[in-house]
């Protein structure tokens, strides 16, 4: 059964203090890797798609990496406003996605 | 606003009562999903659209709960005799046609007295 992990649970930050949240996946015939952040009350906005390993794609402060196991998001110097939940989510052969249950990321002034 | 739309934003019901909840997905996406939220946890895949023909249904989808797209652009999600544990925002996205990435709409939450 196809398999999502995000860690940490939780992450708190300095303002400029850059880090890595982890996404690790079971899935056979990964079709996609997908980065979403969500707002609280809101639904999830979309950032990245990667398909394949060793694929890399950046926007502003993020930057989502893949290898055949685990993907990781990078922040580099994050402001508070970068504060959300991060989820990831795989698509393998069918068209639902199975997704982890997110890191939520607080970036403090 | 060309992106998907949910209504309502909000809903309270009491135990035992039905809600219906809509979609408008992006105009141009053919392809409409469901899914549930809870507290913490991320999207659970509920259903899924092609135009107008529901090509997948989750085993969380219970016969109290049912899709409808009928002229392959809305969609509505109902659910019969509200439980408790029916509580959480319902989402939807849409996607194009060989199109992996989802679109999410702003979710329905609803609380279930």
């Amino acid at each position: 059964e196809d398999q999502v992990t995000q860690s940490p649970e939780a992450l708190r930050l300095q303002e400029g203090e850059s880090s890595s949240l982890n996404c690790s996946y079971t899935v056979s015939g990964l079709r996609g890797l997908f980065w979403y952040r969500q707002d609280p009350g809101k639904g999830p906005e979309f950032l990245f798609t990667l398909y394949s390993a060793g694929e890399e794609k950046e926007k502003e402060r993020l930057k989502a990496t893949l290898t055949k196991k685990e993907s990781f998001l990078h922040i580099t110097a994050p402001k508070p406003e970068d504060s959300a939940t991060y989820l990831c989510a795989v698509q393998a052969g069918n068209n639902d996605m199975r997704f982890g249950a997110g890191t939520r990321l607080t970036v403090k002034p | 606003d060309t992106g998907v739309s949910q209504n309502p934003r909000h809903k309270i019901t009491k135990r035992g009562q039905n809600v219906t909840f809509r979609c408008d997905p992006i105009s141009e996406h053919n392809r409409l999903y469901w899914y549930r939220q809870t507290l913490g946890q991320g999207p659970e895949f509920l259903t899924y659209f092609q135009n107008e023909a529901q090509l997948e249904k989750s085993r969380l989808l219970s016969d109290r709960f049912s899709a409808e797209r009928p002229k392959g652009s809305f969609s509505t999600l109902e659910i019969q005799r509200t439980e408790q544990g029916d509580s959480a925002m319902y989402l939807c996205a849409s996607s194009s046609t060989g199109g992996e990435t989802q679109y999410f709409g702003p979710g329905t939450r609803l609380l279930v007295l």
